[in-house]
């Protein structure tokens, strides 16, 4: 069966270094989007990419994030300039109707 | 805007007893329902979802859900729970089929011998 596929699985950087997630998403999807999870709390929706652009974006997901699909197949969420609150898990998700598939997620750990 | 309430934080129960994971949902418009599970250290897969017909939905793993529109609830259910079960279950919605997910803080389930 198909799978979302995220790298790495865990990611350990110093305070005000930039990093990429990166995300394999199913195929034949035309909807990705990122979430975050952060310890013990409830999963939060960061944006959401469509047809090559952003079609939705919280308010957490501000300056400091972008997102890009480089090559038509990965999804990559960077983050400029990481701060210690975005210590999280980061989950990428592509979607068909009506089901969201979410990849393993990749634990971020900011020092 | 959606919400969702997931008013037991963790739910203790021994194993091959009946459990029942509660959420509700709070929107104005119609939406659709999902539950997903989360094994430790491991991403979310989806248990179960309603999109529209039969309010009584039936997923992976023996779960079911109902929905019931005039409580705005979309409780989660199994007859008789194993071990295997111990995870954490968040209950979401969406208002259409390709937007984004609303979750609840998850219910930790821990099933016992």
């Amino acid at each position: 069966e198909p799978e979302v596929t995220q790298t790495p699985s865990h990611q350990v950087t110093q305070m005000g270094q930039e990093v990429i997630l990166r995300c394999v998403p199913i195929s034949n999807h035309l909807y990705f989007y990122w979430y975050r999870q952060i310890l013990g709390q409830k999963v939060e929706f960061l944006v959401s990419f469509y047809n090559n652009e952003i079609s939705e974006k919280s308010e957490i997901f501000d300056d400091q994030f972008s997102v890009e699909r480089p090559d038509g197949s990965n999804f990559t969420l960077k983050i400029r300039s990481t701060k210690l609150e975005d210590s999280a898990m980061y989950f990428c998700a592509s979607v068909r109707t009506g089901e969201a598939f979410f990849g393993q997620g990749t634990r971020l750990t900011v020092v | 805007a959606q919400s969702v309430t997931q008013l037991d934080s963790q739910v203790p129960v021994f194993e091959e007893a009946p459990v029942e994971l509660r959420c509700n949902y709070s929107s104005s418009v119609s939406v659709y329902l999902f539950w997903y599970v989360q094994y430790p250290n491991q991403g979310l897969q989806l248990l179960l979802k309603y999109l529209s017909g039969s309010t009584l939905v039936k997923g992976i793993n023996g779960f079911e859900a109902e929905f019931n529109k005039s409580q705005t609830s979309f409780h989660l259910r199994k007859p008789s729970v194993h071990i295997s079960d111990t995870a954490e279950y968040f209950c979401a919605v969406s208002p259409t089929a390709f937007q984004k997910l609303v979750f609840g803080t998850g219910t930790r389930l821990l099933v016992s011998p």
